[in-house]
């Protein structure tokens, strides 16, 4: 495979589960991100790795969790979470941190109920 | 906070139209990507421009970054059902240059 993928693609959840995303990158780059996409509102950061360091936190909930152990792996684990959690959540890598060009896999529609 | 705002937010047009999306913001940035969103899909990088005033091709799209390097264009001529899409651009922030600011969006649909 290339680029960057996700799995699950679609996802329901009620509010008392736990579940985990999973973004893989094969490009060889060294920086992960995690955005979230709701409708009506901009692509927003929520967390960003480089060199499996997490290096930014944008003020993100604690019932998101993320987990990056490798360079081309990223996870995002998800608990108690509210409806309107429900988004797609993107991940996207880019070669390194400092890159402006970052490359999105297809996401994960994310459903809470 | 550094905001985005990209006009119009809906266009509907016909084959063989041109048009153009503005991205504008009272802030300076680093560099200035646009991207293409394909329902269910991620966003495509189109193009990262990083000079004040550069002009940049890409078969019929044209991107301009303003001269104070605060907002962007993208020009489409002759417009194909092709180009439908969502288009964003987004803004890397001076001093932080991982961090990139995403525009509000502009849903484009070109119809036969």
């Amino acid at each position: 495979e290339t680029g960057v993928t996700q799995t699950p693609r679609h996802l329901v959840m009620g509010m008392t589960n736990k579940k985990s995303l999973k973004c893989e990158q094969h490009l060889g780059h060294n920086a992960m991100y995690w955005y979230k996409q709701s409708a009506k509102k901009p692509l927003e950061l929520m967390f960003v790795y480089n060199f499996k360091e997490q290096t930014e936190n944008n003020s993100v909930p604690s019932r998101f969790s993320p987990e990056c152990p490798n360079s081309s792996h990223l996870f995002l684990h998800l608990h108690t979470l509210q409806p309107e959690d429900s988004a797609l959540y993107l991940c996207a890598s880019s070669p390194q941190d400092g890159s402006y060009e970052q490359y999105f896999g297809p996401g994960t529609r994310l459903t809470v109920t | 906070t550094q905001l985005l705002e990209q006009s119009p937010q809906f266009l509907s047009i016909q084959e063989g139209e041109n048009l153009t999306v503005y991205c504008n913001s009272s802030s300076v940035f680093s560099s200035l990507q646009w991207y293409r969103q394909e329902p269910g899909e991620g966003p495509v990088l189109l193009v990262t421009v990083v000079t004040g005033g550069e002009v940049k091709k890409l078969k019929r799209l044209t991107f301009q970054f303003g001269d104070a390097r605060k907002d962007s264009s993208l020009h489409i001529t002759a417009a194909q059902p092709g180009d439908t899409g969502l288009y964003l651009c987004a803004g890397g922030e001076t001093g932080t240059a991982s961090k990139l600011t995403f525009g509000t969006g502009t849903r484009l649909q070109v119809t036969l």
